[in-house]
């Protein structure tokens, strides 16, 4: 079965800083998908950022980029300028590619609570 | 605003009540998740739905019963539930990968429920 790992609790950044999350994954699959989602005090959950392991180029979008590392099986993510309202729970997440719904499972990381300090 | 709506927000029941969370999106997705959030767990996926047929019970104990008329809607019926089952559950949907390769999970803002 995979697990995911985000090993900080909590974090705190200075705004306009930059800011980095970790999570770690274990499987033994070779390909999948792995999610950053963010859950802010609304507790809506909001999708942030998707890498596809079969792709060796890290995704970014707009502020967020992550570091894939596939074979040291980490993911983390990268917040640039951190904003206020950057201010939320962090969830890493795995998807098997398996086909069918059950590989549409997602297991979530524990994650990490992300302060912003203005 | 993600697409996917759910009602009620919140909802204080007791051991003994029966009540119903609804989930209804609006993304023209086919499959359709229930997840439970406790304090200091990870989410744990509960029940998955895909074109109405329900296609996994993650072992969820029988007082919770889901249902799922159409694509486009899905409850979470309760009943006789324990205080430990007081929780934040989020709803979300996606398109089976059956039919397409993207299927992102888009999640409702969750019904947050206090058993007394």
């Amino acid at each position: 079965a995979q697990t995911v790992t985000q090993s900080q609790p909590e974090m705190s950044v200075q705004e306009a800083e930059t800011v980095t999350l970790s999570c770690t994954y274990d499987t033994s699959e070779s390909d999948y998908y792995l999610f950053w989602y963010k859950q802010p005090p609304s507790r809506q959950m909001i999708l942030v950022i998707r890498q596809e392991a079969y792709k060796q180029q890290n995704a970014t979008e707009n502020r967020f980029s992550v570091n894939f590392q596939k074979a040291a099986k980490s993911f983390s993510l990268k917040i640039s300028d951190s904003q206020l309202g950057d201010a939320a729970m962090y969830f890493c997440a795995y998807r098997s590619s398996k086909l069918g719904t059950s590989g549409s499972r997602l297991t979530f990381g524990e994650g990490t609570q992300l302060t912003v300090n203005p | 605003e993600t697409g996917v709506t759910q009602t009620p927000r919140h909802l204080v029941m007791g051991m003994t009540n029966k009540k119903s969370l609804k989930c209804e999106q609006h993304l023209g997705h086919n499959a359709m998740y229930w997840y439970k959030q406790s304090a200091k767990k990870p989410l744990e996926l509960m029940f998955v739905y895909s074109l109405e047929e329900r296609v996994e019970n993650n072992s969820v104990p029988s007082r919770f019963s889901p249902e799922c008329p159409n694509s486009s809607h899905l409850f979470l019926h309760l009943h006789t539930l324990q205080p430990e089952d007081s929780a934040l559950y989020l709803c979300a949907s996606s398109q089976d990968r059956r039919t397409d390769e993207t299927d992102t999970q888009y999640f409702g803002p969750g019904t947050r429920l206090t058993v007394l």
